[in-house]
């Protein structure tokens, strides 16, 4: 069974750092791609990052620069790293398997979600 | 960025069919994908590749896809079904290259 949950969320200061992580079972993070989707308090779903299986990384323009998408082979584990936090990133953060092909990308599994609240 | 526009709300009986339009420029050339989402839970898949359904997703929800806009359906709606709809494309061109609609609240009356 395909199981995706994470940690590490929390209240943190504007500026400050959090590391998140999404640990996987069921299948292999490496062989996939994988992805974080947040959602603001009352708002709609924005993708933040991905991760291919040949280790390419993309993210949203607005996480650029600030934000790191990882993962750990031996913990079949997914992380992002976030820096320079900014009140307008407080959301849950989703991890999110990716599947398809090309032309044709889509999240089949999703984690529970870790809240983050960026707040003085 | 690629646009993806839905009716903020949606209300239905229940035993009636519900229509959540997500509307994009040339939509009908891309695979669209739909997720139901209900308060405080994580999204779930229920509408893949314009129209197929995943393993466990009743045959009520479908969806189609033409022209500027694309459509998921569900028939037979139940109180079950009240939760927020988004749809979602994947555009190489597009920066982000994954786009969600701006989300659809079914309401069943």
């Amino acid at each position: 069974e395909v199981q995706l949950v994470e940690t590490g969320g929390g209240l943190i200061q504007p500026g400050g750092s959090l590391r998140l992580s999404c640990a996987a079972s069921g299948f292999t993070v490496s062989s996939n791609y994988m992805s974080w989707v947040r959602q603001a308090p009352g708002k709609g779903l924005e993708w933040v990052s991905v991760i291919y299986s040949g280790g390419s990384t993309y993210y949203a323009d607005s996480v650029k620069g600030r934000f790191t998408i990882s993962r750990d082979n031996s913990k079949n584990t997914l992380y992002l790293q976030m820096n320079s936090l900014r009140a307008e990133d407080t959301a849950v953060y989703y991890c999110a398997r990716v599947v398809g092909d090309d032309g044709s990308l889509f999240f089949d599994y999703w984690g529970q979600g870790t809240l983050v609240t960026v707040s003085s | 960025s690629y646009v993806l526009t839905q009716p903020p709300s949606v209300s239905v009986a229940p035993g009636q069919t519900a229509r959540i339009t997500c509307g994009g420029n040339n939509i009908g050339s891309k695979s669209v994908h739909w997720y139901q989402q209900k308060p405080g839970q994580a999204p779930v898949l229920v509408v893949y590749d314009d129209s197929d359904r995943p393993s466990g997703i009743p045959e009520r929800f479908s969806g189609s896809n033409s022209g500027n806009t694309a459509t998921l359906t569900i028939s037979r709606v139940e109180a079950g079904d009240e939760a927020d709809y988004y749809c979602q494309v994947w555009d190489s061109s597009s920066d982000p290259y994954y786009v969600f609609g701006t989300g659809t609240k079914v309401t069943v009356l």
